[in-house]
């Protein structure tokens, strides 16, 4: 079975300019959950998706918003990039429906880097 | 809010020595506990979680945890380090409430594991 993909791996944007991160989850898998990871902050929840539904957001700015597909595909798009949002984001897949207990699968990141 | 808190941010070991990396956490009621590693370059890989029963976990490659409600804690363990274990363990928790859980893991800091031939 494929594990969760992230595409692209390594992204290099100016600021302002927006971008988009792609997450395919685990075939099977409805909930899919975004994170990101810097070494100030460590690893911070920004939101999950289930059923095209968002269930849970993090304490991030509106600039952060995200979408699921019915195919369970899911992207996350930042708008007007600041430096601070040089990061590696994960996205990680489960199940679904019974929330606290699912195991998560990561993937291998996104590291976007702000110029 | 939960909060989750990991003691030593780098913890050095001989191959063959003890593995602990400590965790406890911060909510009245216990969450649901678990560990993950991560490998440069990559992504978390669940070590094992505890969510109810048994308070002795075992997980993947020889690591256990021991939840202990009285202390708020669930310490990581592993008998023997190998020279593979080096890499960055997360401690995070999961909320017992369905409506704030949904796919949230609230992560510990980190601690770096190294391991010395």
């Amino acid at each position: 079975k494929a594990g969760v993909t992230q595409t692209p791996r390594y992204l290099i944007k100016t600021r302002g300019q927006q971008v988009t991160l792609s997450c395919s989850p685990i075939s099977g898998h409805r909930s899919v959950s975004w994170y990101q990871q810097t070494p100030g902050q460590g690893l911070q929840f920004l939101f999950e998706y289930f059923s095209e539904t968002q269930r849970n957001k993090g304490n991030f700015p509106g600039r952060f918003s995200g979408r699921q597909f019915s195919n369970s595909r899911s992207e996350m798009n930042v708008s007007t990039l600041e430096l601070g949002d040089s990061a590696l984001y994960l996205c990680a897949s489960s199940l679904g429906p019974t929330g606290g207990t699912d195991i998560q699968y990561f993937g291998a990141g996104t590291r976007l880097s702000v110029l | 809010a939960q909060s989750v808190t990991q003691l030593g941010s780098h913890v050095s070991v001989s191959e063959g020595a003890l593995v602990l990396l400590r965790c406890n956490y911060s909510s009245s009621v216990p969450p649901y506990l678990f560990w993950y590693v991560q490998y440069p370059n990559q992504g978390l890989q669940l070590l094992l979680k505890y969510t109810t029963g048994a308070t002795l976990v075992k997980g993947i490659n020889g690591f256990e945890a021991e939840f202990k409600k009285s202390e708020t804690s669930f310490h990581l363990t592993k008998p023997s380090a190998h020279m593979s274990d080096a890499a960055e363990y997360f401690c995070a928790v999961s909320d017992r409430d369905g409506g704030t859980s949904y796919g949230k893991l609230t992560f510990g800091q980190g601690t770096i594991l190294t391991v010395h031939p």
